[in-house]
């Protein structure tokens, strides 16, 4: 069965430490991948995409991922947290068909303490 | 510049009465979909369209309907609300030409009393 497991529930991190969000998934072929960011009372932003080709993909506001096909791993980073990214997020896949809905993880909830 | 906006974002309702959730989209896309977020499970698909007259369930699909009438539009009914339904529930659209990332509404906090 397709899924996307997001291993922690709950990450602190002190403002301007490293993160690493984790993401793995199950799914019979290469899919889309995403993350997305939720900040408190809003709807979803997309922070970066993985279709194809290099593995290291960039994003917004600072972060990037990096796809792993050997361990179905999509995992987030970013170098340095500013207290505004406190917020949750998700990752998802997608199936390479137009229009196919996402299946999401259930997220993590990221505090940034200073 | 073009959006997605959900109506309305906050609303209480009782047991057994029906809601409509709207949803617009000023992208023109083809593909638009339905989620309800609840504590612990994420992100679940309700019901999705890829375009006019099109729709299909998704995991979590009973108790609820939607009709595609324009291109535009996919309001959500809850045919006749339950407490279980009490949830966020958000909109997303993404366009229909190869595989696109999905642009989601500001969500609506719907409660069933």
């Amino acid at each position: 069965a397709q899924s996307v497991t997001q291993p922690d529930i709950h990450i602190t991190v002190s403002e301007g430490a490293s993160l690493e969000l984790r993401c793995n998934y199950s799914y019979g072929a290469t899919p889309y991948l995403f993350w997305y960011v939720q900040s408190p009372g809003q709807g979803l932003q997309l922070l970066l995409k993985y279709f194809s080709g290099d593995t290291l993909v960039q994003g917004i506001k600072g972060f990037e991922a990096e796809f792993k096909r050997s361990q179905s791993s999509f995992n987030l980073r970013k170098p340095s947290v500013h207290w505004s990214d406190a917020a949750e997020y998700f990752c998802a896949v997608g199936a390479r068909q137009a229009g196919t809905a996402l299946i999401f993880g259930k997220g993590t909830t990221l505090s940034v303490s200073s | 510049d073009a959006e997605i906006t959900q109506s309305p974002r906050h609303k209480i309702t009782e047991t057994g009465r029906q809601v409509t959730l709207a949803c617009h989209q000023t992208w023109n896309h083809n593909n638009m979909f339905w989620y309800r977020q609840d504590l612990g499970h994420g992100l679940r698909l309700i019901h999705y369209s890829y375009g006019v007259q099109d729709t299909n369930k998704g995991e979590v699909s009973d108790g609820y309907s939607v009709s595609r009438s324009n291109t535009e539009d996919l309001p959500l009914t809850l045919e006749s609300a339950a407490s279980s339904q009490t949830s966020v529930y958000f909109c997303a659209s993404s366009a229909g030409t190869g595989f696109h990332e999905q642009y989601f509404g500001p969500g609506t906090r719907l409660t069933v009393t």
